[in-house]
């Protein structure tokens, strides 16, 4: 139980183009997801926190209009890098809190995404 | 300012040694867990500890929770190639369902 997805795993893009990364719950429902960043070498950074059906909480310093995250349904959430630079490359990470039962109160992390800009 | 100082950062042993790595805190968590990550992939909980003084098992694993809930260690005992990874700490504030990394310890097991 308690598995995380996200979609792609690795992607390429020329810079000024927009990159979508989808965050999925798949045996659980997750009313709230948080994305990261995380440097090589580096711990996780904190990005922002998605709520299902509300605007998210962006962490200091994270442009909102920069990373867009939409938060559709209990088990999906989105998070889309717009305009992208090459110093937006990094490795995002996603993760997962449980609505009730066996996976409230633990965040669960999805593989990772590699995002390569160009 | 680092709200979860872990250490070492870097740690390189030999096959069979013991190690232990040290998260702290001046602030009180609710819980902390352990999380084991390898390159290219999402980190892995191993491990939640909740009340302090709480000491958890996982095979040749030791986790252990302060008396005060501002620090942990997690200890390693005769330690496998397979054990070589980032280990990360993370709190959690009472309150809050955001996590406080520590920056991480990466561990080499060398054979």
């Amino acid at each position: 139980g308690a598995v995380v997805s996200q979609h792609p795993s690795r992607v390429i893009c020329k810079s000024g183009t927009s990159v979508k990364i989808e965050c999925r719950s798949l045996d659980f429902q997750a009313t709230t997801m948080f994305w990261y960043r995380q440097f090589p070498k580096k711990s996780l950074m904190l990005m922002a926190t998605s709520n299902e059906g509300s605007k998210a909480t962006y962490e200091q310093g994270v442009e909102k209009d920069k990373f867009l995250i939409n938060h559709a349904s209990l088990t999906l959430s989105t998070l889309t890098v717009t305009s992208a630079h090459p110093e937006d490359s990094s490795f995002y990470i996603c993760s997962a809190v449980g609505t009730s039962g066996w996976y409230t109160d633990t965040q669960y992390f999805g593989p990772g995404t590699r995002l390569t800009v160009l | 300012t680092q709200l979860l100082e872990q250490s070492p950062q870097f740690l390189s042993i030999q096959e069979g040694e013991n190690l232990t790595v040290y998260c702290n805190s001046s602030s009180v968590f609710s819980s902390l867990q352990w999380y084991r990550q390898e390159p290219g992939e999402g980190p892995v909980l191993l491990v939640t500890v909740v009340t302090g003084g709480e000491v958890k098992k996982l095979k040749r694993l030791t986790f252990q929770f302060g008396d005060a809930r501002k620090d942990s260690s997690l200890h390693i005992t005769a330690a496998q190639t397979g054990d070589t990874g980032l280990y990360l700490c993370a709190g959690q504030m009472s309150g809050s369902e955001k996590l406080v990394f520590g920056k991480g310890t990466k561990l080499t097991v060398n054979p």
